[in-house]
């Protein structure tokens, strides 16, 4: 098992609509989230980070941790075209002060 | 202040030559990160350095892989006698260390081996 999993997409949702990207992780102990947004030919940048359980709003984007099950996700609300990138979930594990990338889920938004 | 830099942007070297990558990291960030993202692909980790020292070197793929830090500072990526499979994009990312632990990238280098 891979220690970050994603869906790699791509997915697709309408301009305006909820887009809700998933990551499950296997070190049961890791203990801080991100998420980080990378254009095409750019280098990643954080949009979000996530420590306790439950949800962390700021602007459109919502991230949500369930350390019991294992899973972060980011909610993206009224999505725009400008928002379509490969998004990309980060964990640190517990054991290591390194922080281990999924493989990113694309995201198209159409117009 | 600045954020994190890195040179050259770009390289393409023969198969068989040394190659160097720099990294800059933004001022006051202890941690240091190096990542290597081939064409479509995700980030795959190569070290990290907390001050000068690497404590987690699991990542470099081969011994033809090597880093250093100086002066809890600039990071210099190696690979001797690239390969073609090296052909990458070489990120390098800068936190402040323990906590918090949001990196900040690089533009990254474009690296083509011919």
């Amino acid at each position: 098992q891979k220690e970050v999993e994603q869906n790699s997409g791509p997915l697709s949702v309408p301009e305006g609509a909820i887009a809700s990207l998933n990551c499950t992780y296997s070190d049961r102990g890791s203990q801080s989230f991100f998420w980080y947004r990378q254009y095409s030919g750019k280098s990643p940048e954080l949009i979000m980070f996530i420590y306790s359980n439950g949800d962390k709003e700021d602007g459109r984007f919502t991230a949500q941790l369930n350390k019991a099950s294992q899973y972060v996700s980011l909610l993206i609300r009224d999505s725009q075209p400008s928002d379509s990138a490969t998004y990309l979930c980060a964990v640190k594990i517990t054991s290591y002060d390194k922080v281990i990338f999924g493989p990113g889920t694309s995201l198209s938004v159409i117009p | 202040g600045a954020g994190v830099s890195q040179s050259p942007s770009n390289k393409v070297t023969e198969k068989g030559k040394d190659v160097e990558l720099r990294c800059d990291p933004i001022s006051g960030h202890t941690a240091l990160y190096w990542y290597r993202q081939r064409l479509g692909q995700g980030l795959e980790f190569l070290i990290y350095f907390q001050g000068n020292s690497a404590p987690d070197k699991s990542g470099l793929p081969s011994d033809r892989f090597s880093a250093e830090r100086t002066g809890e500072s600039v990071s210099t990526l190696t690979i001797q006698r690239t390969q073609q499979e090296d052909s990458a994009v070489y990120l390098c990312a800068s936190s402040y260390g323990l906590d918090p632990y949001e990196q900040y990238f690089g533009p990254g280098t474009r690296l083509t081996v011919t």
